[in-house]
């Protein structure tokens, strides 16, 4: 069964450097999403993507954050100037449809960023 | 503005026991509900989603929710749950319309004692 892949699994960095945490998508799906978990707290979307072009963002994605599709098949989420608050587990999805809303996503299985 | 709150934070149950998890939200639009199961080291998977029509949802491993809008409530239920379900569980709610973006509760861990 085809699934969300998400690399690294663990990302350890200094406060102040920057981050680049990769997604693979389920190849047919279109629609790609950012969401991050703070440990011990909720599930927050970050930003929506589709047709190289963000969709929307939450009050959390700032400039700060940033989205790509560099090929084919990637989905980067860049973290400039990291933060110790930026330490969570960040969560990659997709979906087909682009039925907003409707839609059902499918996770990969994050990556943990641990700012020190 | 939307908010879910999820009233338990852990709830444990016995193997073979019914369970129900409980999701209550308040927005001032129509929304579309969801709950998700998180398994650990895994990323989120959608157990069920109400978008309209029957109130009765039933999802993937057994699971159901019962939309009550006048309660403004989506609780999970389970008639009979195994150790394997054993994970955090999220409700979610979003917009029916319009703006897309998620508004999650804190979640509930479920735990299945043997």
């Amino acid at each position: 069964e085809p699934e969300v892949t998400q690399t690294p699994s663990h990302q350890v960095t200094q406060m102040g450097q920057e981050v680049i945490l990769r997604c693979v998508p389920i190849s047919n799906h279109l629609y790609f999403y950012w969401y991050r978990q703070i440990l011990g707290q909720k599930v927050e979307f970050l930003v929506s993507f589709y047709n190289n072009e963000i969709s929307e963002k939450s009050e959390i994605f700032d400039d700060q954050f940033s989205v790509e599709r560099p090929d084919g098949s990637n989905f980067t989420l860049k973290i400039r100037s990291t933060k110790l608050e930026d330490s969570a587990m960040y969560f990659c999805a997709s979906s087909e449809l682009g039925q907003g809303a409707a839609d059902t996503q499918y996770f990969g299985p994050g990556t943990r960023l641990t700012v020190l | 503005a939307q908010s879910v709150t999820q009233l338990d934070s852990q709830v444990p149950v016995f193997e073979e026991a019914p369970v129900e998890l409980r999701c209550n939200y308040s927005s001032s639009v129509s929304v579309y509900l969801f709950w998700y199961v998180q398994y650990p080291n895994q990323g989120l998977q959608l157990l069920l989603k109400y978008l309209s029509g029957s109130t009765l949802v039933k999802g993937i491993n057994g699971f159901e929710a019962e939309f009550n809008k006048s309660q403004t409530s989506f609780h999970l239920r389970k008639p009979s749950v195994h150790i394997s379900d054993t994970a955090e569980y999220f409700c979610a709610v979003t917009r029916s319309g319009g703006s897309y973006i998620p508004t999650f509760g804190r979640g509930t861990s479920l735990i299945v004692h043997p």
